[in-house]
């Protein structure tokens, strides 16, 4: 399996501001995605991130709303620009493995 | 991309065989069923998947019916730390990326003393 950890675990920001979440996973790995779970709602998908590659996005969600970056095989990075309340929800980073995809333990955002 | 159905919500008596089942009546050919779990404010877990034979492992049972179009997870001996809920969900491919998972309601597992 793979073990993906998440900076940070929670934070609560202004309004107008941008967040930057960090994801490192212990294996190198070819796929990576982002999650989006509003509150008590399932997850949706943001976003795949392949090393080498632009991100591609589902529909709904756009790169200059979420940058992401990619730069090795371990690590991502996910942008919430120009917040507002609306993008209050919990942010997940996971990766492909071996026909698997591993969670990170997900990042809580509050926007005030 | 293959939709499923599962209960909104179960109950199960602390060490008893816990079974949820999902419904996936247009599942391809090519596509895996796969079961992950959420405890509360915690990302997804892995659990089991497979393509059409049962499997098993440490945490549980994966009983797919030879048309494939229903499975059943099994937890045989239910703890109250199984409580969570709990996503069948049928994998499909992304047309440049490889594969994602799409969420569903999912099922609230409820394990009671």
């Amino acid at each position: 399996s793979a073990v993906i950890s998440q900076k940070p675990s929670r934070d609560i920001c202004q309004r107008g501001t941008s967040l930057t979440i960090q994801c490192q996973v212990d294996s190198q790995v070819t796929m990576m995605f982002w999650y989006r779970q509003q509150p008590g709602q399932s997850l949706t998908l943001i976003a795949t991130a392949n090393q080498g590659s632009e991100a591609t996005y589902e529909s709904g969600f756009v790169i200059d709303k979420f940058p992401i970056s990619r730069p090795n095989l371990t690590f991502s990075t996910l942008t919430v620009s120009n917040m507002s309340p609306e993008d209050s929800s919990i942010y997940l980073c996971s990766a492909g493995f071996q026909e698997t995809q591993y969670f990170g333990p997900g990042t809580r955002l509050l926007v005030l | 991309d293959a939709k499923t159905t599962q209960p909104t919500s179960m109950d199960c008596a602390e060490g008893r065989a816990a079974n949820l089942p999902c419904n996936h009546s247009t599942i391809s050919g090519n596509e895996y069923v796969y079961w992950y779990r959420q405890i509360h404010s915690q990302g997804p877990q892995y659990i089991i998947h497979g393509l059409k034979n049962n499997e098993t492992n440490e945490m549980a049972s994966l009983i797919i019916t030879e048309d494939r179009k229903s499975s059943t997870l099994i937890l045989p001996h239910a703890t109250l730390r199984d409580t969570a809920v709990y996503y069948c969900i049928v994998r499909v491919a992304l047309s440049n990326s490889g594969y994602a998972l799409n969420f569903g309601k999912g099922t609230s597992l409820l394990v009671t003393p």
